[in-house]
């Protein structure tokens, strides 16, 4: 069973709106938790990693948020651009046998429309 | 320019045929990865090395080796390699394990 769950799988949203998009996770403890946003056919670039002491970071205009005690994240986007379109995976570094085995989610596409 | 590189970026092999895909990274990170990623899998870790000499298994380290002989570099091998093995393969590595990974380009392997 994945231990990363993200929801929705994928949504539509109009340019210059906001989106929120879910991370509910089992892994337990972990080290960190990190979102990725991936365009297509390339590789994934870091937005945000955040320990399990931070509830909130900043990317520009993406901001993640760690519930700790619930398990999950969010990925807010504020202001929609065309250039948002692109896969946004939540990771999380899962210290089963050592710190370094990640267990990443399945990731929401998002299509930024005019 | 610190960066993350894989070669090839495309290879169209057969079923058998051994084949190596390049990793080497110059930012003196410790920790590499290797990843493939399926349409509806999302993104699934095959092998890990936290440093020189020192590898895991990921999550789908079946019919794949790895080495890891000096920091830069961590070649990715198919020793007989499948069609299951048609995949979009992505290395990356961190200065440790548990900072941010900063990913290559790609490669795309077909196996027929």
């Amino acid at each position: 069973k994945n231990q990363v769950e993200q929801s929705p799988q994928s949504l539509i949203i109009l340019e210059g709106k906001n989106c929120t998009l879910q991370c509910n996770y089992t892994v337990s403890p972990f080290s960190n938790l990190r979102w990725y946003k991936q365009d297509t056919g390339r590789g994934p670039v870091s937005l945000t990693i955040m320990t399990f002491s931070e509830n909130t970071k900043s990317n520009g205009r993406y901001t993640a948020t760690l519930d700790a005690d619930t398990k999950q994240s969010s990925l807010h986007i504020t202001a929609s651009q065309l250039s948002d379109s692109a896969s946004y995976i939540c990771v999380v570094s899962a210290p089963t046998d050592s710190w370094g085995k990640l267990q990443f989610g399945a990731g929401t596409q998002v299509v930024v429309t005019p | 320019e610190a960066q993350v590189t894989q070669n090839p970026r495309y290879l169209i092999t057969v079923t058998g045929k051994k084949l190596t895909v390049t990793c080497s990274q110059n930012m003196n990170h410790e920790y590499m990865s290797w990843y493939r990623q399926d349409p509806g899998l999302g993104l699934r870790q095959i092998y890990y090395s936290m440093n020189v000499e020192v590898t895991d298994k990921g999550d789908v380290p079946e019919g794949y080796k790895v080495s890891r002989k000096e920091k830069r570099n961590f070649p990715l091998i198919l020793e007989s390699p499948s069609p299951n093995q048609t995949s979009l393969y992505f290395c990356a590595s961190s200065l440790q394990g548990h900072n941010e990974q900063y990913f290559g380009p790609g490669t795309r392997l077909t196996v027929t």
